[in-house]
């Protein structure tokens, strides 16, 4: 079955940390490939996005991920974190023309 | 302003009282959603909706029903509503053409005693 697999639930950086958090998805043919994120009583909102092209792929506020398909992994990565990058992320995969598949989330604390 | 629209923010019901959670969105988009999240399983797939009167099951579907008879509105109805579906209840919407690049609701906290 397709699935997404974010293995840290929650990680704990201090201020101008770099971050990076972990994606894995389980799908053979063409992804498209989501970073969302819920800031404190929030909706989702999207981070970046990869369709195709560049596997580098650049987002809002910063954050970047990187899709390397040999390792099915999309890790969402920042250099410097700030106080209010605290949220839950969510990876996701398109894995058909309408299954989207969450991954459990992962929860970003930030310590001024 | 482009929005997806959820009503209500909270409920609390009893188990068996029938419900609907309304969703509409203002952007003309063909594809919506429904999704309902607890903790440590992150957002589910309930219903989605490619389309007017077009509906097809996620992962969760049961307990759960959907409709889509007008392309802004996909309401969400719980017929009998069980306390394994106290959750916070997600709908969004997406261009045809974006499906995946979602636009969120501000989410449905839902209680069943």
């Amino acid at each position: 079955a397709q699935s997404v697999s974010q293995h840290n639930h929650h990680v704990i950086l201090s201020e101008a940390a770099s971050l990076e958090l972990g994606c894995n998805y389980s799908y053979g043919g063409t992804v498209n490939l989501f970073w969302y994120v819920q800031y404190p009583g929030q909706h989702l909102q999207l981070l970046l996005k990869y369709f195709s092209g560049d596997p580098l792929v650049k987002g809002i506020k910063g954050f970047e991920a990187e899709f390397i398909k040999s390792k099915f992994s999309f890790n969402l990565r920042k250099p410097s974190v700030q106080w209010s990058d605290t949220a839950e992320y969510f990876c996701a995969v398109l894995s058909s023309a309408s299954k989207i598949i969450f991954g459990s989330g992962t929860r970003l604390s930030i310590r001024p | 302003e482009a929005q997806v629209t959820q009503n209500p923010r909270y409920l609390i019901t009893v188990t068996g009282k029938k419900l609907t959670v309304t969703c509409s969105q203002n952007m003309n988009h063909e594809y919506m959603s429904w999704y309902r999240q607890d903790p440590g399983l992150g957002l589910r797939q309930i219903y989605y909706s490619m389309n007017v009167e077009v509906t097809d099951k996620g992962d969760v579907p049961e307990g759960y029903k959907v409709s889509r008879k007008e392309k802004r509105n996909f309401p969400l109805i719980l017929e009998s509503p069980s306390p394994n579906q106290t959750s916070l209840y997600f709908c969004a919407s997406s261009s045809g053409q974006g499906i995946g690049k979602l636009f969120f609701g501000s989410g449905t906290q839902l209680s069943v005693l």
